[in-house]
């Protein structure tokens, strides 16, 4: 079993939509998580961290943390095409601190 | 700034050859870092490098060698390329190995036949 799951999709929607995209971890000793996007061909880039649980709002991006269900979502309200892109999860903390584990990544396509 | 850059961005080699992909940053990061990332799999760290003089294996290691030249730079070599290889090789650094920022490259494809 992988330490991070994540559903890969793809997720097809429409502009305007809210997306949920959701990774699940069996690591409790995660502290940090951290989703990242990647535009096709290019690397990733971090979008959004948090620390422990809770919620984090940036804009449009919602990101929540229940480390009691061991789940992380990332929220998208009002998307946009150019909102199309690979998100991937990613955690650290514990003896693995300062090492990212990657969920396997959400392909996301967002249709005008 | 150029941020991360990586050398090639595109290779073709066939079973048994041998070549080092090339990373350099810019941004004066203590920490870098070998991904490979294949589809299905998310990225998985071959090697990192936390400071200036060391380097740790990650979870798919076997296969490559790194060598952190100085700060800015740190190549992966393949020394007999198989076609399991074949993948798109990002490098990253971060400021500290505590940093959960990464800043990542644009990616070298590889493909072994």
């Amino acid at each position: 079993q992988k330490e991070v799951e994540q559903d890969p999709g793809p997720l097809s929607v429409p502009e305007g939509a809210i997306v949920s995209l959701n990774c699940t971890y069996s690591n409790s000793a995660f502290q940090y998580f951290m989703w990242y996007r990647q535009y096709s061909r290019k690397g990733p880039e971090l979008l959004m961290y948090t620390y422990s649980s809770g919620n984090k709002e940036d804009g449009r991006f919602t990101a929540q943390v229940d480390k009691s269900s061991k789940y992380i979502s990332l929220f998208i309200r009002d998307s946009q095409p150019s909102d199309s892109a690979t998100y991937l999860c990613a955690m650290t903390g514990g003896t693995s601190y300062g090492k990212l584990t990657f969920g396997q990544g959400t392909i996301l396509t967002v249709h005008p | 700034n150029a941020g991360v850059t990586q050398t090639p961005k595109f290779q073709v080699l066939k079973t048994g050859q041998s070549m080092t992909l090339q990373c350099a940053q810019d941004m004066n990061h203590n920490s870098m870092y070998w991904y490979r990332q294949d589809p299905g799999m998310g990225l998985r760290l071959i090697y990192y490098s936390a400071s200036e003089g060391t380097t740790d294996k990650g979870e798919v290691p076997n296969g490559y060698n790194v060598s952190r030249l100085n700060k800015r730079e740190f190549s992966l070599r393949l020394e007999s390329a198989a076609p399991s290889q074949t993948s798109v090789y990002f490098c990253a650094s971060s400021e500290f190995r505590s940093s959960y920022e990464q800043y990542f490259g644009p990616g070298t494809r590889l493909t072994v036949t």
